[in-house]
């Protein structure tokens, strides 16, 4: 079992509809979560943090955080063509690393 | 948010030769860097955690003679590949820990830009 499991996608979004992500994790001693953008051939860019159980909304993007169940989600409203990218989940384990999620690919279609 | 600098953005070198890659934090200072590597179509892969004035920490399988490490400073780390080959070509990134203000334990990585290296 991986540390942290996102589907691989693509998911495949028509503009203006919500993209919803989900990302599960091992670590249950992980505290803190992370979703990152990363653009094709780009670094990954922070988005969205995430510290306790319930949504945190920040424009266009709500976080999702459920430590019971070991899951946590990213919903993009508004869907448009630039957040066509990899959305990479990481929780930081309970040493302190980041875990990063292989990644979900979104494409928001015209 | 955080600024996070990586120098040079890309560099072509030939086999056997090493290549040093420059990891800065412009507006804050980071105890703590790290360094992945992203082959095309993978996930990050972390390589090492670099500490201001220690010793690196390297993840199992990753030679640390291969891929040295200094953290001198609060706001640079640098990773060095010796006798670069072929197959170290690839996408290296760096990452600085920042503590959030007015917390004890809340943090975040911000990235670098990324270094591609190419090695001939």
């Amino acid at each position: 079992q991986k540390e942290v499991e996102q589907n691989s996608g693509p998911l495949s979004v028509p503009e203006g509809a919500i993209a919803s992500l989900n990302c599960t994790y091992s670590d249950r001693g992980s505290q803190s979560f992370f979703w990152y953008r990363q653009y094709s051939g780009k670094s990954p860019e922070l988005i969205m943090s995430i510290y306790s159980n319930g949504d945190k909304e920040d424009g266009r993007f709500t976080a999702q955080l459920n430590k019971a169940s070991q899951y946590v989600s990213l919903l993009i409203r508004d869907s448009q063509p630039s957040d066509s990218a990899t959305y990479l989940c990481a929780p930081q384990g309970s040493w302190g690393k980041f875990q990063f999620g292989a990644g979900t690919q979104v494409v928001v279609t015209p | 948010g955080a600024v996070v600098s990586q120098h040079p953005s890309w560099v072509i070198c030939k086999s056997g030769t090493s290549v040093k890659i420059e990891c800065r934090s412009l507006d804050f200072q980071a105890t703590t860097m790290f360094w992945y590597r992203q082959f095309p179509k993978q996930s990050l892969m972390l390589m090492a955690t670099s500490n201001e004035g220690s010793k690196a920490t390297y993840e199992q399988g990753v030679e640390k003679d291969k891929f040295l490490i200094n953290h001198a400073s609060l706001t640079l780390s640098t990773l060095t590949v010796t006798s670069a080959h072929p197959e170290d070509s690839s996408f290296y990134i760096c990452s600085a820990r920042k503590i959030l203000s007015g917390t004890s334990f809340q943090e975040t990585q911000y990235f670098g830009p990324g270094t591609r290296l190419l090695v001939l």
